[in-house]
This record gives structure tokens, sequence and C-alpha cells, in this order.
């Protein structure tokens, strides 16, 4: 089993729409989630850290279900600049060993 | 401007060519990273370091080696061990404060 999976996408979605991405981590122990937005050919950028009584971010909600080790990320009111790949990530971390799991990203692209 | 820095941003290796990747931070990380993206996968850790003059392999090390004999630095080698070195190389780094990582800008590594 995969250590963090994602939905595969594509997904291509109206301007203005909602859409949700969803994410399964298999480790147990991590302890920290992030989502990381990765834009073509650039490097991934931190979008936003998911917190177990989940977050939001303007636009941007992230929710965590330690239980269910599942993990989402909802966008609103989608817009063009939001086309990129986001990419899941949970840590390994245990003391001072900060390790990053990475799934292997979901595509989204909003059309006009 | 606080950052990570990468060069090149492109670099071409010859067959039976050891080459090395720049990598620089001014934030005052103690941690870095590399990692290596291939299309249609995730990230995956080639060697982390968590203080000068230490560093551990990552989870695809074979055909890699690595200094840190600066905080500020972390230099990639792709030795001519390193059968498929094709990919995007990505360094990183983060506080010992916080989990999370921040990216460099990225090198592209091609064969001849």
């Amino acid at each position: 089993r995969k250590e963090v999976e994602q939905d595969p996408g594509p997904f291509n979605v109206p301007e203005g729409a909602t859409v949700a991405f969803n994410c399964t981590y298999s480790n147990s122990a991590s302890q920290s989630f992030f989502w990381y937005r990765q834009d073509c050919r650039k490097e991934p950028k931190l979008l936003m850290s998911v917190y177990s009584s989940g977050n939001e971010d303007g636009r941007f909600t992230a929710q965590l279900n330690r239980a269910s080790q599942y993990i989402s990320l909802l966008i609103r009111d989608s817009k063009l600049s939001d086309s990129a790949t986001y990419l899941c990530v949970a840590t390994n971390s245990g003391g001072s060993n900060y390790k990053l799991t990475f799934g292997k990203g979901t595509l989204l692209t909003v059309n006009p | 401007d606080g950052g990570i820095t990468q060069s090149p941003k492109y670099l071409f290796r010859k067959e039976g060519q050891n080459v090395t990747l720049s990598c620089e931070q001014n934030l005052n990380h103690d941690a870095m990273y590399w990692y290596r993206q291939d299309p249609g996968q995730g990230l995956r850790l080639i060697y982390y370091s968590q203080i000068v003059n230490d560093f551990q392999k990552g989870d695809i090390a074979e055909g890699y080696s690595v200094s840190r004999e600066k905080k500020e630095s972390f230099p990639l080698t792709v030795t001519s061990a390193q059968k498929n070195p094709t990919a995007f190389y990505l360094c990183a780094s983060s506080s010992s404060a916080e989990e999370t990582q921040y990216f460099g800008p990225g090198t592209r590594l091609l064969v001849l």
C-alpha cells in the first residue's frame, strides 16, 4: 500500500466551481499533514498545514480525520490561477527527524 | 531576500560523468533535504541533513553523495553509478522549530 494516496485526477472544473481533493495515509504514526501546490515545472509551495480541528484560509479548507487516516482539501469559487498540481504530504517525524512523504499529486485545471 | 537557491537551472550530464548540483539557503535553517521528482511520481527523498557535518540516506540514496560543511550549503553529487539520473531535483530546508519544508526552484538534469 502506498504511504500517501491521492485522487488520481485530473480534475477539470469551470471557474467558480467547488472542488474537493481527498488523500489517505497509511502510517498511523504520522504527526503532521500539509497541502502543497506545484505549478508546472516549478517547485512545490506550501498551501496550508492541516490541523485536527480543520482549518480554513480564504477559499481553501483542509480537514483531517485521524481515525480514518484521511485528509481533504476543499477549494471554493475556483479561479483560473488555482490551476496546478496539489500534493498531499504527511510527516514521519519522530524526535528531530522530519521526513515528509508526498503523494503523487492531483492535477487541477480551472477553465474559463 | 531570504530563500533557497539552486543552480544551475538545467544541467546536462555525459555518460560516466559526475555532476554536482548546488543548493544554498539564507534562512538560517538547520535541516536540508534533497528530493528527486520523476514525471507522474511523487517526490522521493535522496539525502537529508539535520545539522552541519552530518547527513543521512533517504529512500533512494544509491548513486548520489552529499556534503554539509556549512549550514547554508548542501550540494548533491550525481555519480556515474546513478544509471537513470534524468529527473527534476529539488532541494528543501526547514527549521528545527517546525516541520514545514521550503523548496528551492529545482534543477533539471538531463543525460546526453
